[in-house]
C-alpha cells in the first residue's frame, strides 16, 4: 500500500520570505505521480504542482517549486516570496502511474503567513 | 483549466430524509470521479471511486447502501446520501480525473438535524 507522510501539521512563516513543506512518500511502484494541492478556507482544493516520477527535473510554477528525490522518497514543496493569500493547508498526495486512480493524501500542513 | 462543479454547496436536512449531490466536469469528460468525505482539520477520506457507465467501488467500512452513487453520464456523478443521520453531517467532496491530474469541486456541507 502506498503512504504519505507530512511531517509538520502546522508552519508559518513571514510575508515575502520563503518556507518550505515536506512530504515523504512510500511505494514500490516505479511510474506514479506526485502533486500538492491546497485548500484555502473556502475549502476549495486548488492544484498547486505536480510532478512526474519519471522526470528527473523538478516542475515549478511560479513562485511555487519542489525537490523531488526519487531514491529518497521524499517531495517537497517550496514557497518562495509568500504571500497572504498562501495561508491554507497544503496537501501532498500520490497517484498511480497506470490502472491505479487512487489519490493518496497526506494528512496536510497548515500554512499561515504572517504580516 | 479543467473545471469541476458541485451543487448544492451546502444542505441542511432532517433526520430520515435522503440528500443528492451533484458533481459535474465542466469542460472536460471524466470516465472516473471521486468522492471524499473530509472532517474539520483533518485529510481527505476517500469514501468511494465512481466509474462512468458501472458500479462504483467503495472504501473498507463505507455503507454502499447508505451512500448511492451513481455515473450515469461523463460528466456528471450523484452521490445520494440516504436516510441521512446527525453523523453523516459533514463536507462532502468530489474530484474528477483528467488523464493523469484530479480536479476537485468546491464540496457540500451537509448538516443533518
Amino acid at each position: 500500500a502506498q503512504t504519505v507522510t507530512q511531517s509538520q501539521p502546522e508552519m508559518s512563516v513571514q510575508e515575502a520570505e520563503t518556507v518550505t513543506l515536506s512530504c515523504t512518500y512510500d511505494t514500490s511502484e516505479n511510474n506514479y505521480y506526485l502533486f500538492w494541492y491546497k485548500q484555502p478556507p473556502s475549502r476549495q482544493m486548488i492544484l498547486v504542482i505536480r510532478q512526474e516520477a519519471y522526470k528527473q527535473q523538478n516542475a515549478t510554477e511560479n513562485r511555487f517549486s519542489v525537490n523531488f528525490q526519487k531514491a529518497a522518497k521524499s517531495f517537497s514543496l517550496k514557497i518562495s516570496d509568500s504571500q497572504l493569500g498562501d495561508t491554507a493547508m497544503y496537501f501532498c498526495a500520490f497517484m498511480r502511474g497506470l490502472a491505479g486512480n487512487q489519490f493518496y493524501f497526506g494528512t496536510g500542513t497548515s500554512l499561515t503567513v504572517i504580516p | 483549466g479543467a473545471v469541476v462543479s458541485q451543487h448544492p454547496s451546502w444542505v441542511i436536512c432532517k433526520s430520515g430524509t435522503s440528500v443528492k449531490i451533484e458533481c459535474r466536469s465542466l469542460d472536460f469528460q471524466a470516465t472516473t470521479m471521486f468522492w471524499y468525505r473530509q472532517f474539520p482539520k483533518q485529510s481527505l477520506m476517500l469514501m468511494a471511486t465512481s466509474n462512468e457507465g458501472s458500479k462504483a467501488t467503495y472504501e473498507q467500512g463505507v455503507e454502499k447502501d447508505k451512500f448511492l452513487i451513481n455515473h450515469a453520464s461523463l460528466t456528471l456523478s450523484t452521490l445520494t446520501v440516504t436516510s441521512a443521520h446527525p453523523e453523516d453531517s459533514s463536507f462532502y467532496i468530489c474530484s474528477a480525473r483528467d488523464w493523469d491530474t484530479q480536479y476537485f469541486g468546491p464540496g457540500t456541507r451537509l448538516t443533518v438535524l
